[in-house]
């Protein structure tokens, strides 16, 4: 049964860092590319970041977080991540990683919750 | 930016016929998916290729998409069905995945 579970989310200031991580299991994480997707409270998804499945050379972000937010992943771990720098109020969110088949998000994680408040 | 409009919110009694849109330009022309998510919980994909249905999905859904518009059709609504739904297509024009505004149904 595939699995994914994000950590790392939690309370942060405005302009400081956080880095969300996302363990794998159940399945082969290198044959799969990866995603975040991030929910608002009480609003809907928005995709963040993607990365190829292979040595991960291949991602691209959201207009939203670039330049601020950057996906990698480490397949010797089934680890995906993602660094989010400069934070806003904005980016306040539940923080899905996803899995990526063909050209879908088949297998969701449960989330973590980032709050970025002064 | 590509921009995908669902209505806000759709009402149905059980037993009936639900059917939810997602308005994009040119979507016809563009493969779409749809994902389910119920209160407190993660998304869950329901439909994808635009009609093709994941092991674990009810017959009872079924999807088309056309011209301007994508459709997700629940037949036999029950009060499981009752959550939120986004559909979700790839814009090859910006590099991005983009979702729908969602759609909240509602089982009377």
């Amino acid at each position: 049964q595939e699995h994914l579970v994000e950590s790392g989310g939690g309370a942060v200031q405005p302009g400081r860092s956080l880095r969300l991580s996302c363990r794998a299991s159940g399945f082969v994480f290198s044959d799969f590319g990866m995603h975040w997707v991030r929910q608002a409270p009480g609003k809907g998804l928005e995709w963040v970041a993607g990365i190829w499945y292979e040595d991960g050379s291949n991602k691209y972000h959201a207009d939203s977080v670039k330049g601020r937010f950057s996906i990698s992943r480490e397949n010797s771990k089934n680890t995906l991540y993602l660094q989010m720098n400069s934070l806003r109020t904005e980016d306040t969110a539940i923080y899905y990683c996803v899995r990526f088949h063909h050209e879908y998000f088949d297998w969701w994680g449960q989330g973590t919750l980032v709050t970025v408040s002064s | 930016s590509y921009v995908l409009t669902q209505p806000p919110s759709v009402s149905v009694a059980p037993g009936k016929t639900a059917s939810i849109t997602c308005g994009g330009d040119s979507i016809g022309r563009k493969i779409v998916h749809w994902y389910q998510q119920r209160p407190g919980q993660a998304p869950v994909m329901v439909m994808y290729f635009d009609r093709d249905r994941p092991s674990g999905i009810p017959e009872r859904f079924s999807g088309s998409n056309s011209g301007d518009t994508a459709t997700l059709t629940i037949t036999r609504v029950e009060a499981g069905d009752e959550a939120d739904y986004y559909c979700q297509v790839w814009d090859s024009s910006s590099d991005h995945h983009v979702f729908g505004t969602g759609t909240k149904v509602t089982v009377l």
